[in-house]
């Protein structure tokens, strides 16, 4: 299958800092990446769908202010947690669509995000 | 009610048992099934997905579907203790995009 890479895998930072997650398909062009969030026990929930050059479509109760996703690229979408609280710390996983493919999601291995 | 639905369990069978896995949709319009695989702390694994009535056998995993009662399954035959994880239904929303939508997962619990 194919090949999304996220980074950072984990990352802690101070309550009011701004942290970029990147999402990369590696050996694809992904026309669509959607971002999710999963608390522990929970399942995923999305956030927001974004698609290369346009800008992105936030779920239902996503601020979009707080969670800048940008899609510049067929091969790299960011989110950027902005002024950061520990009510935000999750799991964020990215997937994303290929073109040519049957419709099946390919997901990042997920960033951690702990806010102190 | 919940747009895609699962028994969170925990299930437990026992090595070499049939573990079945039921999910539960609300969109009559959704077109694709998916069932992803989640070891604790790492993200989804694809293992299946399935698009039309009946069954979809892929070694020692069967997705089946039925559209009319909204409802979708996996059997996991031969259950080894590797394959405990959480499960997790998904489905694609029409309207574009291939948005899924996940069920809360069902924890299967294979002892040996």
């Amino acid at each position: 299958g194919a090949v999304v890479s996220q980074h950072p895998s984990r990352v802690i930072c101070k309550s009011g800092t701004s942290v970029k997650i990147e999402c990369r398909s590696l050996d694809f062009q992904a026309t669509t990446m959607f971002w999710y969030r999963q608390f522990p026990k929970k399942s995923l929930m999305l956030m927001a769908t974004s698609n290369e050059g346009s800008k992105a479509t936030y779920e239902q109760g996503v601020e979009k202010d707080k969670f800048l996703i940008n899609h510049a690229s067929l091969t790299l979408s960011t989110l950027t947690v902005t002024s950061a609280h520990p009510e935000d710390s999750s799991f964020y996983i990215c997937s994303a669509k290929g073109q040519g493919f049957s419709g099946e999601l390919f997901f990042g291995e997920g960033s951690r995000l702990t806010v102190l | 009610q919940k747009e895609v639905e699962q028994n969170s369990g925990p299930l437990s069978v026992p090595e070499g048992a049939i573990a079945s896995l039921n999910c539960t949709y609300s969109d009559r319009g959704s077109q694709s099934f998916f069932w992803y695989r989640q070891y604790s702390g790492k993200s989804p694994e694809l293992i299946m997905f399935i698009y039309s009535n009946g069954d979809k056998e892929d070694g020692r995993f069967t997705a089946q579907l039925n559209k009319a009662s909204q409802y979708v399954s996996l059997l996991i035959r031969d259950s080894q203790p590797s394959d405990s994880a959480t499960y997790l239904c998904a489905v694609s929303k029409s309207g574009g995009y291939n948005k899924l939508i996940f069920g809360a997962g069902t924890r299967l619990a294979v002892h040996p």
